[in-house]
C-alpha cells in the first residue's frame, strides 16, 4: 500500500539554527500539507500546498516557514531559524489524484520529531 | 469557543465494553467529518469517515447531527487494540483542504 514517508524521524537542532524536514507524499497525489502536535496538544495545521504554491496557511506559518517541492517526489519544510517553541512532531499529509477533489481522505506520514535545544 | 471539542477522557474500560466518545463542532459551514486514530506519538490515521446518514464499519458506528453540530462514534465489544486517542477531524467549508482537529479522547482498554 503506498505511503507517505518522512526523514529524519528525529531532528535536534541548537536555536536559532535551519532545519529542513522532508517528506515523500503518495505517488500522484496531487495535494501536500504540514502539520504539526506539539506534545500533549492537538495537530494544528500549517499549510497546504497545490500546482506548485501555498493554498493556504495557518497565522502559525510565518515568514520563518517555507515550504517547496523542489523535485517530482520530494516536499519540504524549512525552518529557518528555530526558536524553543518549534519542537514538537510535524507531519506531512497528502491527497488525491484528481484536481476536482480535494477534499478526499488525508493520508500522514510518520512524522518527524523536532527537538530545539 | 473551540473550533472542535471532544470528551476530554481518559475512558478507561472491560474488553468487550461499549464505549461512545463525542465531538462538537463551532463552524456550521463544515463540509466533511472524520474519526482519525492517534497511537502514542504516531501519526493520525483515519478510523472512517463520517456520513449525515450515518454509517458503519463492522464494531465501529459514527453519527453525524448537522443541526447540533455534533459528532459521535461508538465502540462496540472493545479490544485491547483499541487503546488509542480517537481525534475527531472537521473540513471547513472552502477551507482549502485544512483539516481542523479537535484535542482527542484517550482510550485504555483493560482486560
Amino acid at each position: 500500500e503506498p505511503e507517505v514517508t518522512q526523514t529524519p524521524s528525529h531532528q535536534v537542532t541548537q536555536m536559532g539554527q535551519e532545519v529542513i524536514l522532508r517528506c515523500v507524499p503518495i505517488s500522484n497525489h496531487l495535494y501536500f500539507y504540514w502539520y504539526r502536535q506539539i506534545l500533549g496538544q492537538k495537530v494544528e495545521f500549517l499549510v497546504s500546498f497545490y500546482n506548485n504554491e501555498i493554498s493556504e496557511k495557518s497565522e502559525i506559518f510565518d515568514d520563518q516557514f517555507s515550504v517547496e517541492r523542489p523535485d517530482g517526489s520530494n516536499f519540504t519544510l524549512k525552518i529557518r531559524s528555530t526558536k524553543l517553541e518549534d519542537s514538537a512532531m510535524y507531519f506531512c499529509a497528502s491527497n488525491t489524484e484528481r484536481a476536482s477533489a480535494s477534499t478526499d481522505t488525508q493520508y500522514f506520514g510518520p512524522g518527524t520529531r523536532l527537538t530545539v535545544l | 469557543r473551540k473550533e472542535v471539542e471532544q470528551d476530554p477522557g481518559p475512558f478507561n474500560v472491560p474488553e468487550g465494553a461499549t464505549v461512545a466518545f463525542n465531538c462538537t463542532y463551532s463552524n456550521s459551514a463544515s463540509q466533511s467529518f472524520f474519526w482519525y486514530r492517534q497511537d502514542c506519538r504516531k501519526e493520525p490515521k483515519l478510523l472512517m469517515s463520517v456520513y449525515s446518514s450515518g454509517n458503519e464499519d463492522g464494531r465501529f458506528t459514527a453519527q453525524l447531527n448537522r443541526a447540533s453540530q455534533y459528532i459521535s462514534l461508538l465502540i462496540r465489544d472493545s479490544k485491547l487494540s483499541d487503546s488509542a486517542t480517537y481525534l475527531c477531524v472537521v473540513l471547513p467549508q472552502g477551507g482549502y483542504n485544512k483539516l481542523i482537529f479537535g484535542a482527542g479522547t484517550r482510550l485504555a482498554v483493560h482486560p
